[in-house]
């Protein structure tokens, strides 16, 4: 089945400890991104990749680091959490975006963090 | 800029009546807009999108959206609720950064609550 998963799917910790939220998917896309959700504010993207070894910065980049050692994953690193850092945390993936391309992103679960 | 208001936070409406969910949208580059819909507990899923064509698109279980190029709006509508369609929907438009890259830009949600 074509999926993109997530784990640990709740987390709670306390600040200031490094945590690490995985993120994989099966379908040899290429495009890979996170995302958090907070009430009132819809989703906003943390950090994207266009492919190995290639990632950028979102609109909240902040406090996260990412890497795209593999095709497949796309872990989200928080290397000194806060609790700002609280929040609803979505992993996505798309085929290559070309112009007239596939267009669609697929969601994982999410994964909720709580950081105390 | 781009950017996608999504006017109405709260949507309560009865079973079986229609309704509609509305998205605006500011764009400078071809518009490529989306509706997700997000069940309780659940990752996103992609709705309906408009890539280009005809200015009614359908989507899934029933919904359809209108592309409004005058008054840039992309609203969503079903003629008859159900239960189930409870959940939180997401107004999504391409964006384009200033490197060149794409990126995905969400309204802050509608919570569609369908009455028995």
């Amino acid at each position: 089945e074509a999926q993109v998963t997530q784990n640990p799917r709740y987390l709670i910790t306390v600040t200031g400890k490094k945590l690490t939220v995985t993120c994989s998917q099966n379908m040899n896309h290429e495009y890979m991104s996170w995302y958090r959700q907070d009430p009132g504010l819809g989703l906003r993207q943390i950090y994207y990749s266009m492919n190995v070894e290639v990632t950028d910065k979102g609109d909240v980049p902040e406090g996260y680091k990412v890497s795209r050692k593999e095709k497949r994953n796309f872990p989200l690193i928080l290397e000194s959490p806060s609790p700002n850092q609280t929040s609803l945390y979505f992993c996505a993936s798309s085929p290559k975006v070309v112009q007239g391309g596939q267009e669609t992103q697929y969601f994982g679960p999410g994964t909720r963090l709580l950081v105390l | 800029a781009q950017s996608v208001t999504q006017l109405d936070s709260q949507v309560p409406v009865f079973e079986e009546a229609p309704v509609e969910l509305r998205c605006n949208y500011s764009s400078s580059v071809s518009v490529y807009l989306f509706w997700y819909v997000q069940y309780p507990n659940q990752g996103l899923q992609l709705l309906l999108k408009y890539l280009s064509g005809s200015t009614l698109v359908k989507g899934i279980n029933g919904f359809e959206a209108e592309f409004n190029k005058s008054q840039t709006s992309f609203h969503l509508r079903k003629p008859s609720v159900h239960i189930s369609d409870t959940a939180e929907y997401f107004c999504a438009v391409r964006g384009l950064r200033t490197s060149g890259t794409y990126k995905y830009i969400f309204g802050t949600g509608t919570r569609l609550k369908v009455l028995a």
